[in-house]
């Protein structure tokens, strides 16, 4: 069935690092690929999302791109910063008539952040 | 700019106690979900509903209760409340259709804790 693997966390960074958080998935057709992001004691927000192969999807300094070939969707930002400490989603859904109102996660990842 | 309601925030039950969820989205979409997040298993879908008067189950239906009577709202029922069922609920929503990208809003959650 359609899954959805990313690294183990927790992620723990300095300020200014260079972040990379690792996600694949398997999926029978072409989902959109998202990344949703959770501060402590609040909801889901989608971060990016990109919904065909070699797309790049980017907010807030995030970057992500739709790699068909190795079944990817990692997560990457140049300079960390505090307030990125939160924990990462991948999923997957499908979109246009292929859609069921329904995302498929990864485990998420937590990020931490030191200054 | 209301979005996706949840209602309570917060609540405690004693085993075999039951409750409802309440959801409510003022977007005009087709689709509504439920979630529960657990540690280190990321979200699993509980019931998911494709329009008024149509609901299905998820991966983790066992436990719950759902229906669809409007659009906007969409309650989540604890028959008989177990320790296992101690969790953070999220209600979501997306577009159905062909134009839709598969992307789901969502609440800001609700603690359950069953004592």
């Amino acid at each position: 069935g359609d899954s959805v693997t990313q690294m183990e966390g927790p992620v723990t960074l300095s300020e200014e690092a260079f972040l990379t958080i690792n996600c694949t998935y398997t999926a029978t057709g072409y989902p959109s690929l998202f990344w949703y992001v959770q501060y402590p004691g609040e909801g889901l927000q989608l971060l990016l999302k990109a919904t065909k192969a070699d797309d790049k999807g980017s907010n807030k300094g995030f970057e992500a791109t739709y790699r068909k070939e190795t079944t990817s969707f990692h997560l990457e930002k140049g300079s960390v910063q505090v307030s990125d400490s939160a924990v990462y989603f991948c999923a997957l859904s499908f979109h246009g008539s292929g859609n069921t109102g329904k995302l498929i996660f990864g485990q998420g990842t937590t990020l931490q952040v030191k200054p | 700019n209301a979005g996706v309601t949840q209602t309570p925030k917060f609540q405690v039950l004693k085993t075999g106690q039951s409750m409802t969820l309440q959801c409510a989205q003022d977007m005009n979409h087709e689709y509504m979900s439920w979630y529960r997040q657990d540690p280190g298993m990321g979200l699993r879908l509980i019931h998911y509903s494709v329009g008024a008067g149509i609901t299905d189950q998820g991966e983790v239906p066992n436990g719950y209760n759902v229906s669809r009577s409007t659009t906007e709202d969409f309650p989540l029922r604890l028959l008989s409340a177990a320790p296992s069922q101690t969790s953070v609920y999220f209600c979501a929503s997306s577009y159905g259709g062909r134009a839709s990208t598969g992307e789901l809003f969502f609440g800001e959650g609700s603690r359950l804790t069953v004592l």
